[in-house]
């Protein structure tokens, strides 16, 4: 089961890219990197999922260095409305084939706040 | 609202009392998945099913807690003898076989156990 290590909580302001990093140094070969977006009172919403290099879709970026023993996600020009708990998640290459669930496994995710 | 459902989104119960959950998953969606979330923490994976089949439960918390998903389509999450510890947020996800990781999340179900 990959580990992952994310900083408790961050700060920041309306208009500045947020970068969140999160360390995951005992990766597997097929796991992949998957963060997740939660409010108060909600579930999670996926933001962003990669395996390596980087991705980037309409809200976010995931950036994979080579080793893929960390990934960043990355936040640009955020607002007030981006304060919410991220959450990394590394693992799943069972569970997609129908094994264990090693992908399903939340920390305690990353509070950001955001402020005007 | 196409999304996935949970029912009740409130519970009050008292200690002793049995408790059930019940989740609507996506229609098209084969894997079910629940959680539990208390104040503080990420949410904390209980089990999941692919269609009827329950493929991972060692992750519940004690035998007091059971899930059931009989026709493949809506689950169940029951929890027996209810103590204070239970008090929680449920959450129900579901997700497509072969997707490689985007769990939709229903609302969930806040449980308080006096």
């Amino acid at each position: 089961l990959a580990k992952t290590t994310q900083p408790i909580s961050m700060d920041s302001y309306e208009g500045q890219e947020v970068n969140i990093t999160c360390s995951h140094n005992n990766i597997a070969t097929n796991d992949y990197i998957t963060w997740y977006q939660q409010f108060p009172s909600q579930g999670p919403r996926f933001i962003i999922q990669g395996y390596k290099t980087k991705v980037t879709n309409e809200v976010a970026s995931l950036f994979i260095p080579a080793d893929r023993k960390s990934s960043t996600l990355s936040l640009p020009r955020v607002s007030l409305s981006d304060t919410a708990v991220y959450y990394c998640l590394v693992g799943g290459s069972s569970m997609y084939s129908g094994g264990g669930a090693d992908g399903l496994t939340f920390g305690k995710g990353t509070h950001l706040i955001i402020q005007p | 609202d196409t999304g996935v459902s949970q029912d009740p989104r409130h519970k009050i119960t008292k200690r002793g009392q049995n408790v059930t959950f019940r989740c609507d998953p996506i229609s098209e969606h084969n894997r079910l998945y629940w959680y539990r979330q208390t104040l503080g923490q990420g949410p904390e994976f209980l089990t999941y099913f692919q269609n009827e089949a329950q493929l991972e439960k060692s992750r519940l918390l004690s035998d007091r807690f059971s899930a059931e998903r009989p026709k493949g389509s809506f689950s169940t999450l029951e929890i027996q003898r209810t103590e204070q510890g239970d008090s929680a947020m449920y959450l129900c996800a579901s997700s497509l076989t072969g997707d490689t990781g985007e769990l939709f999340f229903g609302e969930g179900s806040r449980l308080t156990v006096l």
